[in-house]
């Protein structure tokens, strides 16, 4: 049974920093590995998805790393601003997801 | 292209009464997913559908929820009776294969207030 885990839970950093969430899952045999952003009280919002073959995926100033030996993902996002403030979630093979990060960038 | 579509966005029922939702998934998309997103949690799945087969319920407490894709396009999910412990967001997702390959799109999701 594939187990995600998302790490830390919860986040806060000032604006302009440079930050880390990781997901680890405990089935290397995946698909692939998205990663989302929900806002409260709103649905998911696809940011990366990283095919089973690759090993990172970019976009904007978010880039979403795969490593299937060791069973972990990490999406970077590079000079944080308060409209990056969401929680985010990864979700693997047949969609299962984390807890979440539920990140607060400040001002 | 359009979304996924949810209907209704919030439905406040008391327990014990039935509630349904329905999800219209993106054109195309041959699988479907439901979702049940209790507040601080991360989504759970309850039902997958390829075309209008079920792939995977089980997550899904069959004593109280059902689903149906019979079509192969839209789907509704139900809840009889409804519990307390049903409060929460129920979200649809589609892909244009069980794979995955393209990866998935949400809807925005229904509020479930059970009262």
């Amino acid at each position: 049974k594939q187990e995600v885990t998302q790490i830390p839970a919860a986040l806060s950093v000032p604006e302009g920093e440079n930050l880390v969430l990781n997901c680890s899952f405990t089935d290397s045999a995946i698909y692939n590995l998205q990663w989302f952003r929900q806002d409260p009280g709103k649905g998911l919002t696809s940011l990366l998805l990283i095919q089973s073959s690759q090993r990172e995926q970019t976009s904007g100033r978010l880039n979403a790393s795969l490593d299937k030996s060791s069973g972990r993902s990490t999406l970077y996002i590079a000079a944080s601003q308060p409209g990056d403030s969401a929680t985010y979630l990864c979700a693997v093979r047949d969609m299962r997801f984390g807890a979440g990060t539920r990140l607060t960038v400040k001002p | 292209e359009a979304g996924v579509a949810q209907s209704p966005r919030y439905k406040i029922i008391e327990k014990r009464q039935s509630v349904a939702f329905w999800c219209n998934p993106i054109s195309g998309h041959a699988t479907l997913y439901w979702y049940q997103q209790i507040l601080g949690q991360g989504p759970k799945l309850l039902i997958q559908f390829q075309n209008n087969g079920v792939v995977d319920d089980s997550q899904l407490p069959k004593d109280r929820f059902s689903a149906e894709r019979l079509k192969g396009v839209d789907s509704t999910l139900k809840i009889q009776p409804a519990k307390l412990e049903d409060s929460a967001v129920y979200l649809c997702a589609s892909s244009l294969d069980r794979a995955g390959a393209y990866g998935y799109t949400f809807g925005s999701g229904t509020r479930l207030t059970v009262v």
